[in-house]
């Protein structure tokens, strides 16, 4: 159980252009689920939480105009890079929580990872 | 701020030997830690996750062990296997938001 599905998992496309990251719960609801972000070697940043019905809420620093966020349902979550650019290429990593909110075990997706040329 | 740490960036067993793996919290408010494994090119996978109430928690050849005095978690991996290779993470958690540490390297040698 507790599973999470990204999609796609690569993508490449050209400067200028938006990209929508999907991320669903398969087999539970999420009212909160999460985006990070990962560099080579590094660890994971977390960059919003998303809401079901409401607006995401965004960490310090992350441009909310350029990673839009919407969560619609319980199982959907989606990330859209818009305006990309090369230095917007990472590994991005959704992820859901089944407790204690913000802070308790969260479930992860595959991970997609953007090249943006 | 508060930050959770990790002290050995890369770590190298024998197979079969046993991997301990170690996390330095600074919080000392944290009342929810987790472990992760990430393969490459995946998303972190949870393996298990210790509350501040308990000092010691097992699991399938998997042990956390959480001593609070000095702010310290670490990871016991038993009989240490090549699919095993991975890069770990411990994340802190409870009412804040989840905080990764920044990760080690297993590199399992067969």
């Amino acid at each position: 159980g507790a599973v999470v599905s990204q999609h796609p998992s690569w993508v490449i496309c050209k400067s200028g252009t938006s990209v929508k990251i999907e991320c669903r719960s398969l087999d539970f609801q999420a009212t909160t689920m999460f985006w990070y972000r990962q560099f080579p070697k590094q660890s994971l940043m977390l960059m919003a939480t998303s809401n079901e019905g409401s607006k995401a809420t965004y960490e310090q620093g992350v441009e909310k105009d350029k990673f839009l966020i919407n969560h619609a349902s319980l199982t959907l979550s989606t990330l859209t890079v818009t305006s990309a650019h090369p230095e917007d290429s990472s590994f991005y990593i959704c992820s859901a929580s089944l407790g204690r909110g913000r802070g308790g075990a969260q479930h992860f997706g595959d991970g997609t990872r953007l090249s943006i040329l | 701020g508060e930050s959770v740490g990790l002290h050995l960036p890369t770590l190298s067993v024998q197979e079969g030997d046993n991997s301990i793996i170690n996390c330095a919290y600074s919080n000392s408010a944290s009342d929810y830690f987790i472990w992760y494994k990430q393969e490459s090119g995946k998303g972190p996978q949870f393996i298990i996750d210790i509350r501040s109430n308990m000092d010691k928690r097992q699991g399938q050849r998997v042990t956390v062990l959480l001593n609070k005095t000095v702010k310290h978690l670490s990871l016991q991996i038993a009989a240490t296997q090549p699919g095993d290779s991975a890069v770990y993470f411990c994340a802190e958690g409870g009412y804040t938001p989840l905080v990764f540490g920044k990760g080690t390297r297993l590199s399992v040698i067969a």
